[in-house]
């Protein structure tokens, strides 16, 4: 249990669908991100909030639009997708964003197919 | 900008063996680091960081890992490996003042012999 909780683990959509992923996190952090990992890829971050304000978006397409209500839950709207957009999405927090330095910490992520 | 490299992608060694797998960084200052766990089907749980002082970081596991500058390197050891050890290790690499963005390695995919 690392404090961060991402639902549901395993998500299969068709392309014109439209889905959330959501990520709940309960260490009292600040920051929170968004990850991608694809097969023999390296993780790629896709999206930090700080303090419930987006401010990293790392050349993301528009069908993946993430919403942060409050700082301690993050979401990932998804619609449109494409069969390459199939990944592990990870859901991270760390206690500030703007301290370098700051451990991340991740939730178990959500699988998600896309056919 | 800052990168991370893993030159092995699989490691097969013995229950009771020890352990050494290699993350290389480039980065024009001093990193700080991470090396992260990933069983099959979960997420990233951290195994130790190096933010500064001692170079030589324990982290939980029983691994270790030690920072040394002159070569760019992280390498994660451990004296004698578990079969519960087998998954996938990743190295990461953040920039001081950069915002709190890790760059991550590709990752090793560990297994371990009974």
């Amino acid at each position: 249990e690392t404090g961060v909780t991402q639902t549901p683990r395993h998500l299969v959509m068709g392309m014109t669908n439209k889905k959330s992923l959501k990520c709940e996190q309960h260490l009292g952090h600040n920051a929170m991100y968004w990850y991608k990992q694809s097969a023999k890829k390296p993780l790629e971050l896709m999206f930090v909030y700080s303090l419930e304000e987006r401010v990293e978006n790392n050349s993301v397409p528009s069908r993946f639009s993430p919403e942060c209500p409050n700082s301690s839950h993050l979401f990932l709207h998804l619609h449109t997708l494409q069969p390459e957009d199939s990944a592990l999405y990870l859901c991270a927090s760390s206690q500030d964003r703007g301290l370098s330095g700051n451990t991340i910490y991740f939730g178990e992520g959500s699988w998600l197919t896309v056919v | 900008a800052q990168s991370v490299t893993q030159p092995d992608i699989h490691i097969t060694v013995s229950e009771g063996a020890s352990l050494e797998l290699r993350c290389n960084y480039s980065y024009g200052a001093t990193p700080y680091l991470f090396w992260y766990v990933q069983s099959p089907g979960q997420g990233l749980q951290l195994l130790l960081k190096y933010f500064s002082g001692d170079t030589l970081v324990q982290g939980i596991k029983g691994f270790e890992a030690e920072f040394k500058r002159s070569q760019s390197s992280f390498n994660l050891r451990k004296p004698s490996v578990h079969w519960s050890d087998a998954a996938e290790y990743f190295c990461a690499v953040g920039a001081w003042g950069g915002g709190n963005k890790l760059t991550f390695g590709t990752g090793t995919q560990l297994k371990v012999e009974l």
